[in-house]
């Protein structure tokens, strides 16, 4: 069965404390694997997109990196406007988008 | 680019009251558009996945009669909850997936907030 997995669930750093949130995915035929941010009361937006292993996309303090098994989302520097709660996904071979609960950062100034 | 825009934002009505959610892709064309429920810190329930000039398939447990979806156009999506009830209180997103939608990602629209009372 195609499955997400993020971790960790909840990440709370001091402002400028680097750390890395994880997307496990067992997915047949990855067709795309997608990274979101979503603040409280609004629609996930879109971050990145990797489509093949060691692949990396970046954007600002924030980097995208992909294996066979994982994604990677590097936050380097981070600030208290980083705080937000961060989705995964991918794309099946049969086009299912199978997302992630979200990790949910908090940035402490 | 690829911006969804979604609206009402938020809307309260009485037990009973039927509501539309029009769901708009502004700035490209999109075959396939879906619709999520979300509840606090949880994260998105697919509900059904909208294809322009076909059918919605609905997830599993979702009630179709309840929760009637209309993909009219390449840029227009529709959500009515029939019968509101509190129960079905909740938050509301769509998003579109541009072109055939191979591989690309979804794009979501800022979301809808319905209270019934």
């Amino acid at each position: 069965e195609d499955q997400v997995t993020q971790s960790p669930e909840a990440l709370r750093l001091q402002e400028g404390e680097s750390s890395s949130l994880n997307c496990s995915y067992t997915v047949s035929g990855l067709r795309g694997l997608f990274w979101y941010r979503q603040d409280p009361g609004k629609g996930p937006e879109f971050l990145f997109t990797l489509y093949s292993a060691g692949e990396e996309k970046e954007k600002e303090r924030l980097k995208a990196t992909l294996t066979k098994k994982e994604s990677f989302l590097h936050i380097t520097a981070p600030k208290p406007e980083d705080s937000a709660t961060y989705l995964c996904a991918a794309c099946s071979g049969t086009y299912k988008y199978i997302f992630g609960t979200g990790t949910r950062l908090k940035v402490l100034a | 680019g690829a911006v969804v825009s979604q609206h009402p934002s938020w809307v309260i009505c009485k037990s009973g009251t039927s509501v539309k959610i029009e769901c708009r892709s502004l700035d490209f064309q999109a075959t396939t558009m879906f619709w999520y429920r979300q509840f606090p810190k949880q994260s998105l329930m697919l509900m059904a996945t909208s294809n322009e000039g076909s059918k919605a398939t609905y997830e599993q447990g979702v009630e179709k009669d309840k929760f009637l979806i209309n993909h009219a156009s390449l840029t227009l999506s529709t959500l009515t909850v029939t019968s509101a009830h509190p129960e079905d209180s909740s938050f509301y997103i769509c998003s579109a997936v541009p072109g055939q939608g191979v591989g690309q990602p979804q794009h979501f629209g800022d979301g809808t907030r319905l209270s019934i009372l």
